[in-house]
């Protein structure tokens, strides 16, 4: 099973907003609503910050919102703040009964 | 609080065995798929295994089949994973995850 295509890097100023694409076949996301999203600072343990595609964890910022088309997903983050600088990985349920985890985009904020 | 503690993580010897534990507090186990997940130093997260609610459904990344185990017992809350004949290359830190707040990890070093 390839891994899941992501952005090496991604920045933005604070306030705006970036989107993070994670492709894949219709294989994984392509075939169900299982994607999730995780934010890991350095040193740190990932942190999950979406699931099933669009649902946000209790506690997670507004600010994160995923969504999904045909065979890839996307993680928007608004109104960037520094502390969303971080390590993002994408991951999908796959047709094999196995998951599939991106590479990781690192976000910078400028 | 909805929360996992992994455990059981330590330097073990190429060849040998370890016993991870994934405790949980604040959810019941069985109504949650759980997988494993690794890391290893300096490089992206990577699946290990998974298991279903009930225990009937688990499945494994091809890197550790027939060396690794995954299995729950839903009257302790728990998650296991068995780790056998263990390799230099299994070495990362261990996450208990699913649709659930993820715990910090248990580090698994094998080197002799």
């Amino acid at each position: 099973q390839s891994a899941l295509t992501q952005p090496a890097s991604v920045s933005g100023s604070p306030g705006q907003s970036i989107t993070i694409s994670c492709t894949g076949t219709s294989s994984d996301i392509g075939a169900y609503n299982y994607v999730s999203w995780c934010q890991q600072h350095p040193g740190k343990a990932p942190k999950l910050i979406i699931y099933d595609v669009t649902t946000r964890p209790s506690g997670v910022s507004n600010r994160f919102s995923g969504s999904k088309s045909v065979n890839t997903a996307s993680l928007t983050i608004s109104g960037l703040q520094s502390e969303d600088e971080a390590d993002y990985y994408c991951c999908s349920y796959t047709t094999s009964n196995t998951v599939v985890f991106g590479g990781g985009t690192k976000v910078t904020v400028l | 609080e909805v929360q996992v503690v992994e455990s059981g993580g330590g330097l073990v010897q190429p060849g040998g065995s370890l016993r991870l534990s994934c405790a949980a507090s604040g959810f019941t186990v069985s109504n949650y798929w759980m997988h494993w997940v690794r890391q290893a130093p300096g490089k992206g997260l990577v699946w290990v295994a998974l298991i279903n609610g009930d225990g009937s459904n688990t499945n494994y990344a091809d890197s550790v089949r027939g060396r690794f185990t995954i299995s729950k017992d839903n009257a302790k809350n728990m998650m296991y994973l068995q780790m056998n004949s263990l390799r230099a290359d299994d070495t990362a830190v261990y996450y208990c995850v699913g649709d659930f707040p993820w715990g910090q990890g248990t580090l698994v070093t094998v080197s002799s």
